[in-house]
């Protein structure tokens, strides 16, 4: 049982460059998130899904898009990258209703320079 | 939206010594508060949560109190352990089905020292 699997786990990108995030999760979990984490700081939440077909935005969602095709994945897009995105990103997923643990992928350092 | 402050930034004990973790939430809805672990270079972890309906919770070392009418909730780490050393995030989310968003705290950095 893999869990949450984020690929790539290091990335650099130049400026307005674009890039997309994965994120793919075997457990079956209908809720899906995408946290970012600058230096120092909490997680901030960038989009949510509550199941294929439909996102959300969070507290942070400037700057990114996603979609949820499929009850596993859930990539996360960035278009015309900026060092303010310089962050780790996390993917989490979670069951439906009531109060569960939010799982989380091992991370995406991206650096735009 | 919610709000969640997290104090102190940083903590330093000595081993065995106590830990304590405070946290606020501004959303009285929250209803649920999980709290994480981070260890250096990894991903958040559970360690335990609690529910509004609950005043107090406790796992082996770590135990967790809420005070619904001051909305405020801590953690507590009796007996610590090097290995105890991380940064320690607070979350609060209101359960529903819309989704189970979990606002984070700042963050504790913890060192526990040998």
């Amino acid at each position: 049982n893999a869990g949450v699997t984020q690929t790539p786990k290091f990335r650099i990108l130049k400026i307005g460059q674009s890039m997309t995030l994965q994120c793919a999760q075997d457990m079956n979990h209908n809720y899906m998130y995408w946290y970012r984490q600058d230096p120092g700081m909490g997680l901030k939440l960038i989009y949510y899904s509550v199941g294929a077909g439909i996102t959300d935005k969070g507290e942070v969602p400037n700057g990114y898009n996603v979609s949820r095709s499929t009850t596993e994945d859930f990539p996360l897009r960035l278009e015309l990258a900026a060092p303010s995105q310089t962050s780790v990103y996390f993917c989490a997923s979670s069951y439906p209703q009531g109060a569960t643990e939010a799982f989380f992928g091992q991370g995406t350092r991206l650096t735009v320079v | 939206g919610e709000n969640v402050e997290q104090h102190p930034s940083t903590l330093s004990v000595q081993e065995g010594d106590s830990a304590v973790i405070k946290c606020t939430y501004s959303d009285s809805a929250s209803n649920y508060f999980p709290w994480y672990k981070q260890e250096l270079g990894k991903r958040p972890q559970l360690i335990i949560d609690i529910r509004s309906n609950v005043g107090e919770k406790k796992d082996q070392r770590i135990a967790v109190t809420l005070n619904k009418t001051a909305k405020h909730f801590s953690l507590h780490i009796t007996e610590t352990q090097p290995e105890d050393s991380a940064v320690y995030f607070c979350a609060a989310s209101m359960i529903k089905a819309a989704g189970n968003k979990l606002t984070f705290g700042g963050g504790t950095r913890v060192l526990v020292k040998p």
